[in-house]
């Protein structure tokens, strides 16, 4: 196990419902990430937080809507997805902060699969 | 804008030989390199890593070599073996703390 821990691992959603994906690092780290990892696709980035602040939004339509509460967990709220939202979603941790550090640790993912 | 291609998308190779993947980046201020591994089911694993003041590093059967004259790093997995199978990603740093990912490459070890 990488340290990493994303809940739940599938997840079926109709287009008008909310629901939520929570990922949990237990590295010490602090800076964590969202991306989206669809089939033939690189690894798309979504969100960046670093000490609990967004540092980046890589154009993310706002039916996602992450939140960082304290550096061990990450959020990512979701609402009146589209079909074409299916996909892994994917949390990450990186020793973040001050350092310029790049070591990314995953965790499982979440399957996404929206109806 | 930054961006990592990869190479073979897909590569099959009997138990026992080598297998090679490679990348090319885009930005020349990359300057760490990781691979990883994803198994059926499971988020991308980090199995090695490399940073531009270094062209090789290994460790055990995989290894990576880095030029950064030609912006080019490959993975280098020898005596491979069926536990090997799994989907590979290079990456290439950029900006501030962030990774820009290939499109990964299958590998398939026959016994």
């Amino acid at each position: 196990e990488t340290g990493v821990t994303q809940t739940p691992r599938h997840l079926v959603m109709g287009m008008t419902n909310k629901k939520s994906l929570k990922c949990e690092q237990h590295l010490g780290h602090n800076a964590m990430y969202w991306y989206k990892q669809s089939a033939k696709k690189p690894l798309e980035l979504m969100f960046v937080y670093s000490l609990e602040e967004r540092v980046e939004n890589n154009s993310v339509p706002s039916r996602f809507s992450p939140e960082c509460p304290n550096s061990s967990h990450l959020f990512l709220h979701l609402h009146t997805l589209q079909p074409e939202d299916s996909a892994l979603y994917l949390c990450a941790s990186s020793q973040g902060g001050l350092a310029d550090s790049y070591e990314q640790y995953f965790g499982p993912g979440t399957r996404l699969t929206v109806t | 804008g930054e961006n990592v291609e990869q190479h073979p998308s897909t590569l099959s190779v009997q138990e026992g030989d080598s297998a090679v993947i490679k990348c090319t980046y885009s930005d020349s201020a990359s300057n760490y390199f990781p691979w990883y591994k994803q198994e059926l089911g499971k988020g991308p694993q980090l199995i090695i890593d490399i940073r531009s003041n270094v062209g090789e590093k290994k460790d055990q059967r995989i290894a990576v070599t880095l030029n950064k004259t030609a912006k080019h790093f490959s993975l280098h997995i020898t005596e491979t073996q069926p536990e090997d199978s799994a989907v590979y990603f290079c990456a290439a740093s950029y900006g501030f703390q962030k990774l820009v990912f290939g499109t990964g490459t299958r590998l398939l070890v026959s016994p």
